[in-house]
């Protein structure tokens, strides 16, 4: 069984550019979050889907910021008009929900290896 | 707003010490979790703890979360350098969905051969 699958591993642009990543989770698994991660901070929480459904966002999610998870499997994560603000480590993780959302306890995240973002 | 706060921020040992680090919050969670962190790479989950005063053992490694769910340690016997990288607790914020975890900073543990 792979594990999660982040590419590119990393990127490299110059302001204003768009950028899209991509995340293949481990198959199966129902939920996808995107995590964002800066030089000596922990991750930051962005986004996730429960299949396709994106179920909640970040105020950290500006509008220049969308994700999507079109048939319940991959996922990709856009930025348009890049700001050097932007340069992070983008991780993806994957989970496997088989209770009610309510009464879900000990949800384990497997991560993704990250794509490295940056925006010169 | 939840934080969690952990101590020390670096740590750098010989090995065959023993050491603690902590992670602290003034907001009750509901569960803790502990990653491991290399660089380049993303997080690794170690354990899950969910009961008040709750003990787990993963080898040389012991995790304990505090009575009142505020607060939780790892402590490492007989450290090893394989057991070198950034050590990261996360919780899940009140009402919040269990993945949508709030991070510390965590503590960048180097243990030299």
């Amino acid at each position: 069984d792979t594990g999660v699958s982040q590419d590119p591993r990393h990127k490299i642009t110059k302001r204003g550019q768009n950028v899209t990543f991509r995340c293949d989770p481990i198959s199966e698994h129902n939920r996808l979050y995107w995590y964002r991660q800066t030089l000596g901070q922990g991750p930051e929480f962005l986004t996730y889907f429960q299949n396709e459904a994106q179920l909640e966002k970040s105020r950290l999610l500006s509008d220049r910021f969308s994700a999507e998870r079109p048939k319940g499997s991959f996922s990709t994560l856009e930025i348009q008009r890049t700001e050097q603000g932007d340069s992070a480590m983008y991780l993806c993780a994957s989970s496997r929900i088989t209770g009610i959302m309510a009464v879900v306890t000990n949800e384990k995240l497997f991560f993704g290896s990250g794509t490295q973002l940056s925006v010169l | 707003t939840q934080l969690l706060e952990q101590s020390p921020q670096f740590l750098s040992i010989q090995e065959g010490e023993n050491l603690t680090v902590y992670c602290n919050s003034s907001s009750v969670f509901s569960s803790l979790q502990w990653y491991r962190q290399e660089p380049g790479e993303g997080p690794v989950l170690l354990v899950t703890v969910v009961t008040g005063g709750e003990v787990k053992k993963l080898k040389r490694l012991t995790f304990q979360f505090g009575d009142a769910r505020k607060d939780s340690s790892l402590h490492i016997t007989a450290a090893q350098p394989g057991d070198t990288g950034l050590y990261l607790c996360a919780g899940p914020p009140y009402g919040g969905s269990q993945g949508n975890l709030i991070f510390g900073k965590g503590t960048k543990l180097s243990v030299k051969p």
